[in-house]
């Protein structure tokens, strides 16, 4: 079965800087997507980014970009320019056969003023 | 474009009862996940539905099941409740073909307690 981890429970930043959240997952396909999902407290999952494995480019979405490493099974988010509504979990998700996602554990990110 | 939409937001049961969750997809949408989510952590699925039959089950027992109706709305129902189905409930919709295929958007959930 895939299996995602997210390392770091908590992670703080300042505003206006830029934090890198880490994720690792394990699959033996070759073709599949990766996802980022934030959570703010208001509980609905909302999709951040998107990668695509067959992709070479890292996907970029306005301050949110990845750093996608296929062959170390690593898929991390950086927010750039951080702000206070970045405050929220982030999760990493992997799709296993059928679309149906696994979730890592999550990363509670603070953004401090 | 409406978003995937859920009710009720929040819904107290007692243990034994049953419960009826409902989500509406996104418009262009053809399949529905639904995942439970418990406090701290990330959601767990528990199955997905596509022309309205089940297409795919995590590891929960019978006593939930699932509906998609022709429009592709669903329902998630969940019968003789214990106290650990407290939970998030969150649906997801996606769609099989276009650029964002595969990806799942979720609505805002239905908080369930069960005393």
């Amino acid at each position: 079965a895939q299996t995602v981890t997210q390392s770091q429970p908590e992670m703080s930043v300042q505003e206006a800087e830029t934090v890198t959240l880490s994720c690792t997952y394990d699959t033996s396909e070759n073709n599949y997507y990766l996802f980022w999902y934030k959570q703010p407290p208001s509980r609905q999952m909302i999709l951040v980014i998107r990668q695509e494995a067959y992709k070479q480019q890292n996907a970029t979405e306005n301050r949110f970009s990845v750093n996608f490493q296929k062959a170390a099974k690593s898929f991390s988010l950086k927010i750039s320019d951080s702000q206070l509504g970045d405050t929220a979990m982030y999760f990493c998700a992997f799709p296993n056969a059928g679309n149906m996602l696994t979730f890592g554990g999550g990363t509670r990110l603070m953004v401090k003023p | 474009e409406t978003g995937v939409t859920q009710s009720p937001t929040h819904l107290i049961k007692t243990r034994g009862q049953q419960v009826t969750l409902r989500c509406s997809s996104q418009s262009g949408h053809n399949t529905v996940s639904w995942y439970q989510q418990a406090l701290g952590q990330g959601p767990q699925f528990i199955f997905q539905y596509y022309r309205e039959e089940e297409n795919g089950r995590g590891n929960f027992p019978p006593r939930f099941s699932g509906l998609q109706f022709p429009n592709y709305s669903s329902e998630l129902n969940v019968n003789a409740l214990e106290l650990d189905d407290s939970a998030l409930y969150l649906c997801a919709s996606s769609r099989t073909s276009g650029g964002d295929a595969e990806t799942q958007y979720f609505g805002p959930g239905t908080r369930l307690l069960v005393l």
